[in-house]
């Protein structure tokens, strides 16, 4: 069966730090990756999303990037983290577009 | 530019009782509608998933239908319990895999 694995579950930054977290799906091949960040009253918003290693979407402008090394693996990453970027960041996988998201279990991250 | 309102923002019932959350949606030229549960703190997890070629589809005590044409869709919670209380979303794919969501009916059941 298919999982999805993030971490780390929770982090704490301090602004202007780096920040990476990481997403990895097992069980299936080129899945549809996904991230997703969730603030307070403002819902889940779609960031990024990728077809195939290498080839990442960016869905609106900010202080993020996304990167996809190997094929079931995602990386959410900043170089220097604003405190507009506190929230629940949710990486999700599909088998192609169109098909159910399934969800991993999410990193809060809280910007001091 | 699709955007997804629930409706109610919060409910609260007793146990036991049937009860209707509701989606609407701006565009409907959708590929298909999903509901999600999310539990505090955690990530979401799939309940149903309707195609826009169909009316409706069942788990369990859970039924949702779509009506594309009029953008509703309702989800229908049978003989609530109070390990239903979560915050349920709706979620549009216009078949590009981006799913639009709604803000989420948080439900609570009281024992």
């Amino acid at each position: 069966s298919q999982t999805i694995h993030q971490w780390p579950a929770t982090l704490v930054q301090p602004v202007g730090s780096p920040l990476s977290l990481e997403c990895t799906v097992e069980g299936t091949s080129n899945p549809n990756l996904y991230w997703y960040r969730q603030a307070a009253g403002r819902g889940l918003q779609l960031l990024f999303y990728s077809v195939g290693i290498g080839q990442i979407s960016s869905e609106v402008p900010q202080n993020l990037s996304a990167s996809r090394p190997q094929d079931r693996q995602f990386i959410l990453s900043s170089k220097k983290l604003l405190l507009s970027d506190s929230g629940f960041y949710l990486c999700a996988w599909s088998v192609d577009a169109g098909g159910p998201q399934h969800f991993g279990d999410g990193t809060r991250l809280s910007i001091l | 530019k699709q955007e997804v309102t629930q409706i109610p923002a919060a409910l609260s019932v007793p146990e036991g009782e049937n009860l209707v959350l509701n989606c609407s949606f701006t565009d409907s030229a959708i590929y298909n509608l999903q509901w999600f549960r999310q539990d505090p703190g955690k990530g979401l997890t799939s309940l149903l998933l309707i195609q826009s070629s169909q009316r409706e589809q069942t788990s369990g005590r859970l039924n949702a239908s779509l009506d594309k044409s009029s953008g509703r869709s309702t989800l229908y919670i049978a003989a609530s319990q109070p390990g239903d209380s979560a915050t349920y979303l709706c979620a549009v794919d216009s078949n590009t895999g981006k799913l639009i969501f709604g803000q989420g009916t948080t439900l609570q059941v009281k024992p």
